[in-house]
């Protein structure tokens, strides 16, 4: 099973770009989630979705764009990158309410901004 | 804003030796996570506790859920090289489908 799927792995950006991260997932679940992932600061959720259709902000929503027009797909999207913007993402996804079942995790994207 | 502590932030141990790890809020959760994560890779999770007072054993590791639901430990027995890396507890429930995490134990485990 594939599981989550995150793409690019890396990617460098200069600042003022834009670009998608993309998440892809195989398990028919209804929960997606975006988190960054900072030395010191551990995980923060950007952006959540509890199914197609469905999109809500999270602690550090600003900068990013989400939506979820299928339940497989939740890209996350950098509207004009920043310097600020450089972490290590990861999409999660869950078959129930998230926190009382198991989040499954991409592997992440690493994203630099110059 | 829930917050969840941990402590410590890191720890070097030699093969062998015991340890715990404290996850520490004010607020209370109705569930708590642990994950460990490795270099290069998504957290992965290890148990899910949801009962005060719920103590789960995994092998070499237990995990205690406090009675009021808002702190959490881990403890590992006779640790091993294979378990170095980031220990991450995570809070969830609540109507608004999140986990709240903590920042992480990263565990180093000398032969």
């Amino acid at each position: 099973n594939a599981g989550v799927t995150q793409t690019p792995k890396f990617q460098v950006l200069k600042t003022g770009q834009s670009m998608t991260l993309q998440c892809a997932q195989d398990m028919n679940h209804e929960y997606m989630s975006w988190y960054r992932q900072d030395p010191g600061m551990g995980l923060r959720l950007i952006h959540y979705s509890v199914g197609a259709g469905i999109t809500d902000q999270g602690e550090v929503p600003n900068g990013y764009n989400v939506s979820r027009s299928t339940t497989e797909d939740f890209p996350l999207r950098l509207l004009s990158a920043a310097p600020s913007q450089t972490s290590v993402y990861f999409c999660a996804s869950s078959y129930g309410r998230i926190g009382n079942t198991e989040a499954f995790f991409g592997q992440g994207t690493r994203l630099t901004v110059v | 804003t829930q917050l969840l502590e941990q402590s410590p932030q890191f720890l070097s141990i030699q093969e062998g030796e015991n340890l715990t790890v404290y996850c520490n809020s004010s607020s209370v959760f109705s569930s708590l996570q642990w994950y460990r994560q490795e270099p290069g890779e998504g957290p992965v999770l290890l148990v899910t506790v949801v009962t005060g007072g719920e103590v789960k054993k995994l092998k070499r590791l237990t995990f205690q859920f406090g009675d009021a639901r808002k702190d959490s430990s881990l403890h590992i027995t006779a640790a091993q090289p294979g378990d170095t890396g980031l220990y991450l507890c995570a809070g969830g429930g609540g109507s608004n489908y999140k986990l709240t995490f903590g920042k992480g134990t990263l565990l180093t485990v000398n032969p």
